[in-house]
């Protein structure tokens, strides 16, 4: 079976721009979340979707959105991209809700903001 | 204070050491409380999963909740230098809406 696919893995922007990340979730997995990681903050969520909805967000700013599609497949966009948001981006999808902890995670996209 | 507390590391242990692994939360609406695994440069992978109090055991790994406590742990027995790779706790409520809450990882380093 198919794991979790980011993409793209690794890309470089330069302040201001904006960047959209793609993840497709494991087959029949309906639950996609998103979290930051960087190395003095661990693994920061960003928000749930589930069934197209958003479900959970985290305490980031407006800048940071996502969606999810009908074919549960989703993107997160980052607009007005600070040197703070370099980070690895994880996507992680998993049958249920978020909360039940047993999450599948992809490889990561790592953003360096120049 | 974070939710979540884990010490960060790095660990350094010979091969075949007893590790001990640990983190402490303050939230006591927690009721699922997970031990990822990440490898440099890969996603972490779901190691342990534990419902509420008790321990778990899964080959060389043993997790174990102390809810009255307030304090998570995982042990490996006889660890290997694959064991090495950064172990986050990670630990939410029951509800539809809670989030789940990682710790910030410690730094395991297994050497032959």
């Amino acid at each position: 079976k198919a794991g979790v696919t980011q993409t793209p893995r690794y890309l470089i922007k330069t302040r201001g721009q904006q960047v959209t990340l793609s993840c497709s979730p494991i087959s029949g997995h309906r639950s996609v979340s998103w979290y930051q990681q960087t190395p003095g903050q661990g693994l920061q969520f960003l928000f749930e979707y589930f069934s197209e909805t958003q479900r959970n967000k985290g305490n980031f700013p407006g800048r940071f959105s996502g969606r999810q599609f009908s074919n549960s497949r989703s993107e997160m966009n980052v607009s007005t991209l600070e040197l703070g948001d370099s980070a690895l981006y994880l996507c992680a999808s998993s049958l249920d809700r978020v909360s039940t902890g047993e999450l599948f995670f992809g490889e990561g996209s790592r953003l360096t903001v120049l | 204070q974070k939710e979540v507390e884990q010490d960060p590391g790095p660990l350094s242990v010979p091969e075949g050491a007893i590790v001990s692994l640990n983190c402490t939360y303050s939230n006591s609406a927690f009721q699922y409380f997970m031990w990822y695994r990440q490898y440099s440069r890969k996603g972490p992978e779901l190691l342990m999963y534990t419902y509420s109090s008790g321990n778990k055991e899964d080959g060389r790994f043993t997790a174990q909740v102390d809810k009255s406590s307030k304090y998570i742990s995982l042990f490996i027995r006889d660890s290997q230098p694959s064991d090495s790779a950064t172990y986050l706790c990670a630990m939410s409520g029951a509800g539809n809406t809670d989030k789940l809450i990682f710790g910030t990882g410690t730094r395991l380093q297994v050497f032959p």
